[in-house]
């Protein structure tokens, strides 16, 4: 099975819209993290946004927020007042377990934004 | 220093010749990573090193051979390699393990 699942290839949004880009995940570990990064088209990968398992608190980070709902194992993230700039590949991501060996990326989403 | 850094930013090379990629980070991190990432795909995890030791290798061909000479530094020797190795070469550090900090990558072409 899929350890994490981003279902949306490709994403449209106009500029200072808000947009939601899903990711759900696969675990039976009790102790995980969860990432977000985006990888503008140099390549570079910029880390986002990360939510633990035992947060009890939505992880926010300036006009990023992670939807965190723990019972659906999923983990959206939501770009509020989206900028040209914003267009990029995103990839969700997991740590399962407290090792650094056991890291899942998702295929991506890729996000345009439109003018 | 945040960064993580790569050199060299592009490589081309004959299928017989070596090469290096390097990766340097001064954030104290403990763990670092390389990962292989092609076009549109997600990066592939390839080594891990934590506190300086080989933790997970997957199953990655010999002709890629990392070395970790100290906690800062990490390279990967290239040697032998085949057309489909062509892709961008990501290094990352994390501190226990939690987000990884990824280096701009090598964009690595082999003839």
């Amino acid at each position: 099975a899929q350890k994490i699942t981003q279902t949306q290839p490709g994403m449209f949004v106009q500029e200072k819209e808000a947009v939601t880009l899903d990711c759900t995940y696969d675990t039976s570990d009790p102790s995980y993290g969860l990432f977000w990064y985006k990888q503008p088209s140099s390549g570079e990968m910029i880390f986002l946004i990360y939510q633990g398992s035992y947060d009890q608190q939505n992880a926010t980070e300036g006009r990023y927020s992670l939807n965190f709902q723990k019972a659906r194992k999923s983990a959206n993230l939501v770009i509020s007042a989206s900028q040209l700039g914003d267009s990029a590949m995103y990839f969700c991501a997991m740590r399962e377990g407290n090792t650094g060996n056991q890291f899942y990326f998702g295929t991506g989403t890729s996000l345009t934004v439109i003018p | 220093d945040t960064e993580v850094t790569q050199t060299p930013k592009h490589l081309v090379m004959g299928m017989t010749n070596k090469k290096s990629l390097k990766c340097e980070q001064h954030m104290g991190h403990r763990a670092m990573y390389w990962y292989k990432q092609k076009a549109k795909k997600p990066p592939e995890l390839m080594f891990v090193y934590s506190y300086e030791k080989l933790s997970i290798n997957e199953s990655v061909p010999s002709r890629f051979s990392p070395e970790c000479p100290n906690s800062s530094l990490l390279n990967l020797h290239l040697h032998a390699l085949q057309p489909e190795d062509s892709a961008l070469y990501l290094c990352a550090s994390s501190l226990r393990h939690n987000e990884q900090f990824f280096g701009p990558g090598t964009r690595l072409t082999v003839l």
